[in-house]
């Protein structure tokens, strides 16, 4: 069982919008503004979205935003494209002691 | 152009030992803390083990706990995962992940992974 939960799959039809939600607790999310979101293509390495809840790397389209509101951190893909489909995850800094933890990852089909 | 290369998995029985490299280039390696994570179908990603720049600091998830070591070497700008005790359950991809930062937890930030290497346990 992971320790930041996220919807196993969601979808979306082409140029609409989702949100992925990825909920933590106290300890890690709603205590740290260091929550990352990466996509991953299956057998292909991941690839870093967000960072620091809100940041986007450089080259990474501004159709991917991140957001936190207490425990719930949430990554928003405007304008769907085929290209999206892929799992998505998020992880979190969660102290010392536990260090970092990841979600379970949602699969995103664009239909 | 950062990049990371891993290699030394394969196929091993329960109970025994590999070791892990992570070759480095495009980036002054002893500039940044590092991560092997590992992903297998139906489990996701899963975080595995952190180093800081000048392995200071280590930290390990607690089901590889005491029975993995990170380890780096900046001269040669290369990564480590010695793997002991492997269970069936060990079974994954494993990649390394570059940090923004000298040391894990300064950013959770990990803009760059290799390609991976497949680790498979089975008698």
């Amino acid at each position: 069982q992971s320790a930041l939960t996220q919807p196993a799959s969601v979808s979306g039809s082409p140029g609409q919008s989702i949100t992925i939600s990825c909920t933590g607790t106290i300890s890690d999310i709603g205590s740290y503004d260091l929550v990352s979101w990466y996509q991953h293509h299956a057998g292909k390495a991941p690839k870093l979205l967000i960072y620091e809840v809100i940041k986007r790397p450089s080259g990474i389209s501004d159709r991917f935003s991140g957001s936190k509101s207490g425990n719930t951190a949430s990554l928003t893909i405007s304008g769907l494209q085929a290209e999206d489909e892929a799992d998505y995850y998020c992880s979190s800094y969660a102290g010392i002691t536990t260090y970092v933890v990841f979600g379970g990852g949602t699969k995103l089909a664009v239909l | 152009e950062v990049q990371l290369v891993e290699s030394g998995g394969g196929l091993v029985q329960p109970g025994k030992s590999l070791r892990l490299s992570c070759a480095a280039s495009g980036f002054i390696f002893d500039d940044f803390a590092m991560h092997w994570v590992r992903h297998s179908p139906g489990k996701g990603l899963e975080w595995v083990s952190s180093i800081s720049w000048n392995s200071g600091s280590v930290y390990y998830a607690d089901s590889v706990k005491g029975r993995f070591t990170i380890s780096r070497d900046n001269a040669k700008n290369s990564l480590y995962l010695q793997m002991n005790s492997l269970r069936p359950e060990d079974a994954a991809f494993y990649y390394c992940a570059k940090d923004s930062a000298p040391h894990p937890g300064y950013s959770n930030t990990w803009g760059s992974w290799g390609q991976g290497t497949l680790v498979t346990v089975s008698s």
